[in-house]
């Protein structure tokens, strides 16, 4: 069985501090990992995917996460909080083995970010 | 701007009726599948179609149904829409290769009253 778990529902920081949104997932085969972006009454936006290459994994508006094997976790951060990340983040698992590459998607996370 | 679009962005709808979702998908991307997202949550993976067959169904009954067109356009269709079918349906495009990103429209908003 395949699911991912993002650990809060709900984050708030101060402009200019860094973000860390956390994500677990189980696989029983080898995953690709996305995070996607949602604003508010907007579709979803690609931020950074995982695909078996380089553990830490660049994105887009200075956005990273990394790929832990072994704690199963593929964590998102950015160093410093802007107005602009206010949305809602998930976290999204496929499996290689996975016919259809369907997307198992995380509850989400709600990021708010204070003045 | 993900080159996906959907149609209509706002819906409402009687219960007991039926509807049609369309979505155009992304140049050169030839599968095509369908999520539904409650209101505070993640969303749910309907069904997939590639090259005008489905070829993976989430768990959600026969009156969701769906279509895709040799250009690779797609349809979602829900017979007997009831109150819990009110939701935002994504659609999102990607090619046939395996673990790449999918690329997701704008979404259309469907309020069954």
């Amino acid at each position: 069985a395949q699911s991912v778990t993002q650990l809060d529902s709900h984050v708030s920081v101060s402009e200019g501090t860094p973000v860390l949104l956390r994500c677990n997932y189980s696989s029983s085969y080898s995953p690709s990992l996305f995070w996607y972006v949602q604003h508010p009454n907007k579709g979803l936006q690609l931020l950074l995917k995982y695909t078996s290459a380089a553990t830490l994994v660049k994105g887009i508006n200075g956005f990273e996460a990394e790929f832990k094997k072994s704690e199963t976790s593929f964590h998102l951060t950015k160093p410093s909080a802007h107005m602009s990340d206010a949305a809602e983040y998930f976290c999204v698992v496929t499996l290689s083995r996975d016919n259809f590459n369907k997307f198992y998607f995380g509850s989400g996370t709600k990021l708010n970010v204070k003045p | 701007e993900t080159g996906v679009t959907q149609s209509p962005t706002h819906l409402i709808k009687t219960r007991g009726q039926q509807v049609t979702l369309r979505c155009s998908s992304q140049s050169g991307h030839n599968t095509v599948s369908w999520y539904q997202q409650a209101l505070g949550q993640g969303p749910q993976f309907i069904f997939q179609y590639y090259r005008e067959e489905e070829n993976g169904r989430g768990n959600f009954p026969p009156r969701f149904s769906g279509l895709q067109f040799p250009n690779y356009s797609s349809e979602l269709n829900v017979n007997a829409l009831e109150l819990d079918d009110s939701a935002l349906y994504l659609c999102a495009s990607k090619t046939g290769t395996m673990n790449t990103e999918a690329f997701f429209g704008q979404g259309t908003r469907l309020t069954v009253v």
